[in-house]
C-alpha cells in the first residue's frame, strides 16, 4: 500500500489552521496513524484509528477520514507545532509511511 | 511508563553486519509486537520488521533477505541484525511498540512508543 501525503510543505502563520492530507493506494479502513517529528527527535504518535488522539495530545489536533482519504487538522498553530508530519497505515503488512508534510512558519 | 532504548555501534563498515539492541523498561515485553524502523538522513521513515514475544517475525520485503530480528524475553530486549551493509543503510534506527493482544484479542495499532533512535553510519 502506497501512502501519499500532500502538500510536501505547508507554510502557515501562527494561530492559523493547517490541513494536511494523506491518501492510501487502497482501502485501509480506519487503520491510519499520524505522527509529528521535530528535528533530532523520534516521531511522536498524535492520532490513531484515523481520528482518536493519543494520550496527552492537545485537542487542537484532529483527524478524519476512512478508506483511502484522510486529513489531519491543526486548528490553531502554536510555535511548537512547526514540524514534519507523517501518516502511516497499519491495516496491512508491510507497514508504510507517507513521505511527510513539513509545516513551516509563514 | 514503558520506555525503549536502542544501543549498538554508530559506525559499521561496508559489507559487515549491523547489530542493534532495544531494551524495554517499565513494562513487560509480552503481548506486544516490537518493531524496528529506520530513517535515512533528511528522508522519511521505513518499517524494517517486527517480532512478537513468542518469536514470530515479519519483515519488510525490501529488506527481508538481509534482516533478522530476535528477542530475549528474560532480559526484556529485542535485537536487529542487518547484514551486507552499504552506504544506503546509513540511517537513524528506531525501535517502537506496535500491535498488541489483550483479553479481547488482537489489535492493530500505530507505533505508540519509540526509542530515541541511534544513528548508524556505514563507512570504511
Amino acid at each position: 500500500i502506497v501512502m501519499t501525503q500532500s502538500p510536501a510543505t505547508l507554510s502557515v502563520s501562527p494561530g492559523e489552521r493547517a490541513t494536511l492530507s494523506c491518501r492510501a493506494s487502497q482501502s485501509i479502513s480506519s487503520n491510519l496513524a499520524w505522527y509529528q517529528q521535530k528535528p533530532g527527535q523520534a516521531p511522536r504518535l498524535l492520532i490513531y484509528g484515523a481520528s482518536t488522539r493519543a494520550t496527552g495530545i492537545p485537542a487542537r489536533f484532529s483527524g478524519s477520514g476512512s478508506g483511502t482519504e484522510f486529513t489531519l487538522t491543526i486548528s490553531s498553530l502554536q510555535s511548537e507545532d512547526f514540524a514534519v508530519y507523517y501518516c502511516q497505515q497499519y491495516n496491512n503488512w508491510p507497514r508504510m509511511f507517507g513521505q511527510g508534510t513539513k509545516v513551516e512558519i509563514k | 511508563q514503558v520506555q525503549l532504548q536502542e544501543s549498538g555501534p554508530g559506525l559499521v563498515k561496508p559489507s559487515e553486519t549491523l547489530s542493534l539492541t532495544c531494551t524495554v523498561s517499565g513494562g513487560f515485553i509480552s503481548t506486544y509486537y516490537w518493531n524496528w524502523i529506520r530513517q535515512p538522513p533528511g528522508k522519511g521513515l521505513e518499517w524494517i520488521g517486527y517480532i512478537y514475544y513468542s518469536g514470530s517475525t515479519n519483515y519488510n520485503p525490501s529488506l527481508k533477505s538481509r534482516v533478522t530480528i530476535s528477542i530475549d524475553t528474560s532480559k526484556n530486549k529485542f535485537s536487529l541484525k542487518l547484514n551486507s551493509m552499504t552506504a544506503a543503510d546509513t540511517a537513524v534506527y528506531y525501535c517502537a511498540r506496535g500491535d498488541y493482544y489483550d483479553s479481547s484479542g488482537y489489535h492493530k495499532n500505530g507505533f505508540d512508543i519509540w526509542g530515541q533512535g541511534t544513528m548508524v553510519t556505514v563507512s570504511s
